[in-house]
């Protein structure tokens, strides 16, 4: 089957410490992207990729890193320095920036 | 500022009553409106995409619409798996010809009641 695989489904972290949240698709899609939703309000970008070895920040990149060294892959890594972590991440892809996206199934990411 | 507002942030409704979601933008170069639904827990699943004013979609019971300044989400005779939350997105236009990335709302939590 086709589609977006986020792993871990939760995740908890302790203050100070890096976390990878992992994003793989198998649908050939060139765009990737990291939102996070936080109760009651709409998803917020993070960063976005349109081709392999390239992204750009989005809205809300401040503590967060992303690489794109492979198609498949956007891994999403929340740093010490996001001062306000636990969220709910989702990854989505597209054909491109001018299709629909697909959403993976999210990380709940809690520091405790 | 690019705003996209959704209204009634909640919706309750008996089964079989029908009803309709409202998503109003204040974007200028619109290049097309996105309905998502989201089940608790899980990530958005995409429904419709709208790109010009007139436009009309349909899934099942759910039929989407466009405006030029906003879109309706109308659910006829809705069942309880219909309960979710609609997220509306909008994706504009740049000078260059290319898109943005998508604007989401904050969503209308619909409960349907048997």
């Amino acid at each position: 089957d086709g589609g977006i695989t986020q792993s871990p489904k939760y995740l908890f972290r302790k203050e100070g410490q890096n976390v990878t949240l992992s994003c793989e698709q198998n649908l050939n899609h060139d765009a990737m992207y990291w939102y996070r939703q936080d109760p009651g309000q709409g998803l917020r970008l993070i960063y976005y990729s349109q081709i392999v070895n390239d992204f750009q920040k989005g809205d809300i990149a401040e503590g967060y890193s992303v690489s794109r060294e492979k198609k498949e892959s956007f891994p999403l890594t929340v740093t010490s320095a996001q001062k306000n972590p636990t969220a709910f991440y989702l990854c989505a892809s597209s054909m491109g920036m001018n299709t629909e996206a697909f959403f993976g199934q999210g990380t709940r990411l809690t520091v405790v | 500022e690019d705003q996209v507002t959704q209204s009634p942030e909640a919706l309750r409704l008996q089964e079989g009553e029908s009803s309709s979601l409202n998503c109003s933008y204040t974007v200028s170069g619109l290049r097309g409106l996105f309905w998502y639904r989201q089940d608790p827990g899980k990530g958005p699943e995409f429904l419709f995409t709208l790109y010009s004013a007139g436009e009309e979609k349909e899934k099942e019971r759910l039929k989407a619409t466009l405006t030029k300044k906003e879109s309706f989400l109308h659910i006829t005779a809705p069942k309880p798996e219909d309960s979710a939350t609609y997220l509306c997105a909008v994706q504009l236009l740049i000078s260059s010809g290319s898109a943005r990335q998508l604007t989401f709302g904050s969503g209308t939590q619909l409960t349907v009641l048997p």
